[in-house]
């Protein structure tokens, strides 16, 4: 138990499908942060949020929608995926953005299949 | 551009002991982060490096050369729970994390 929560824990969507993806941190962090990860490539971030407010959009396509309505919860909202968008999508949370240690923690994640 | 190196794959003997490689080039340092993943499971966080030397939590240790841009994860007394991914991450001077796609170490008995 990491306190950081996902789900759900695995999905399979068509292309024409909208799903979200849920995460939850239950560690009193200000900073939360969506990352994908594919079979031997290292992560990826997409979308950070400190303070509920977006402070990175790493080049995300616009398929892929985030929403952070307070500092405990961040969605992804998916419609209209590509095949290639199958992987696994993390959730980390962390109590310094800059500086320190600050290091990362992670939910176990939601793997997502697109047919 | 910047990159982190680690290998794909090792494999080690229960008991043994094992050293996991991981060089960078990054623009500019502010840490060097160890994760451990075991399949299925989230990245939990294993130890942070900033300054040169050798960091010893328990039968893990984590090494930083800044000047070679050089760490390694060293894994005492393995047990077959160690098996897992390990990931390398680095923060660089925009206190972005820059991650290696991770080593798979394999413990066998």
């Amino acid at each position: 138990e990491t306190g950081v929560t996902q789900t759900p824990r695995h999905l399979v969507m068509g292309m024409t499908n909208k799903k979200s993806l849920k995460c939850e941190q239950h560690l009193g962090h200000n900073a939360m942060y969506w990352y994908k990860q594919s079979a031997k490539k290292p992560l990826e971030l997409m979308f950070v949020y400190n303070f509920k407010e977006q402070t990175e959009n790493n080049s995300v396509p616009s398929r892929f929608s985030p929403e952070c309505p307070n500092s405990s919860h961040l969605f992804l909202h998916l419609h209209t995926l590509q095949p290639e968008d199958s992987a696994l999508y993390l959730c980390a949370s962390s109590q310094k953005p800059q500086g320190g240690s600050g290091e990362l923690f992670f939910g176990e994640g939601s793997r997502l299949t697109v047919l | 551009g910047q990159n982190i190196d680690q290998p794909t794959e090792m494999t080690a003997t229960e008991g043994a002991i094992v050293q996991i490689n991981c060089t960078y080039q990054t623009s500019g340092f502010n840490g060097l982060f160890w994760y451990q993943q075991h399949a299925g499971e989230a990245p939990t966080f294993l130890s942070y490096n900033v300054l040169d030397g050798l960091e010893e939590k328990g039968r893990f240790s984590s090494f930083l050369s800044r000047s070679k841009g050089y760490s390694y994860l060293l894994l005492k007394e393995l047990q077959m729970k160690d098996s897992a991914s390990y990931l390398c991450a680095v923060r660089d001077s925009n206190y972005q994390l820059i991650w290696g796609a991770g080593t798979k170490l394999i413990i066998k008995p």
